[in-house]
């Protein structure tokens, strides 16, 4: 079946614009997560859905970021006046299952290589 | 606090050694998931393996094999006859079981393997 898609593969922007990144994750994947990473360095973690609730936004860097869901399908990642360290690969995952699952492995989009100039 | 720490930056191999990849965990939960992952050149993250804390059974699949120990708090990851195609950044993570943190995975600053022809 199909993977996690994301979109679009590569942007890059000017410092100070808005900029919006999709995921589409796994059909019947209840859980939604969006990690990033810098280059070089592991993976942080942004923002979790639970269908279309956030239980945890504990991860996003700043008030600039924001995210939303839509049902248990597409996400929007978006990072309002972008900063040059916003310059990251930005991963989204899927899983079967969240907090009260063993089925929480989660599966990953080939990510967006966001690039601020 | 939860950590995962990965202490081997890079490794490098001649092709057909074995290689054992390090991971040592933190956590205070009692219940909790352990997962490797490959990162190829080509950048999208690969689920291997989940372990559950509550199951210690060591796992082998084909020429990967997993060690976990509780005792030591370690899930280290050995690849038996090292092959070319086996060259990957490999990150270890940990997910708790607090319920409004999802599945959300902390991961190590992971292990890149060179396997040298």
């Amino acid at each position: 079946g199909a993977g996690v898609s994301q979109s679009p593969s590569n942007k890059v922007t000017e410092k100070g614009k808005d900029v919006e990144l999709r995921c589409d994750p796994i059909s019947g994947h209840t859980a939604l997560y969006w990690y990033r990473q810098r280059l070089g360095q592991g993976l942080e973690f942004l923002i979790y859905f639970q269908g279309n609730s956030a239980p945890d936004k504990s991860g996003l860097p700043s008030d600039r970021f924001s995210a939303e869901r839509t049902g248990e399908s597409v996400s929007t990642l978006t990072i309002q006046r972008t900063q040059q360290e916003d310059s990251a690969v930005y991963l989204c995952a899927s899983s079967l299952g969240g907090a009260e699952s063993y089925d929480r492995e989660q599966y990953f989009g080939p990510g967006t290589r966001l690039t601020v100039t | 606090a939860q950590k995962v720490t990965q202490a081997q930056t890079e490794i490098s191999v001649v092709e057909k050694e074995d290689v054992t990849l390090d991971c040592v965990y933190e956590t205070r939960d009692t219940t909790y998931y352990l997962f490797w992952y490959k990162q190829p050149p080509s950048g999208e993250l690969v689920f291997l393996i989940r372990r559950n804390s509550f199951d210690e059974q060591n796992e082998i699949s084909g020429r990967y094999s997993w060690n976990f120990q509780k005792s030591t708090s370690s899930f280290n990851f050995t690849i038996t006859a090292s092959q070319v195609v086996d060259s990957a950044v490999y990150f270890c993570a940990l997910s708790e079981s607090d319920y409004n943190q999802g599945g959300k995975l902390i991961f190590g600053q992971g292990t890149e393997l060179s396997v040298k022809p």
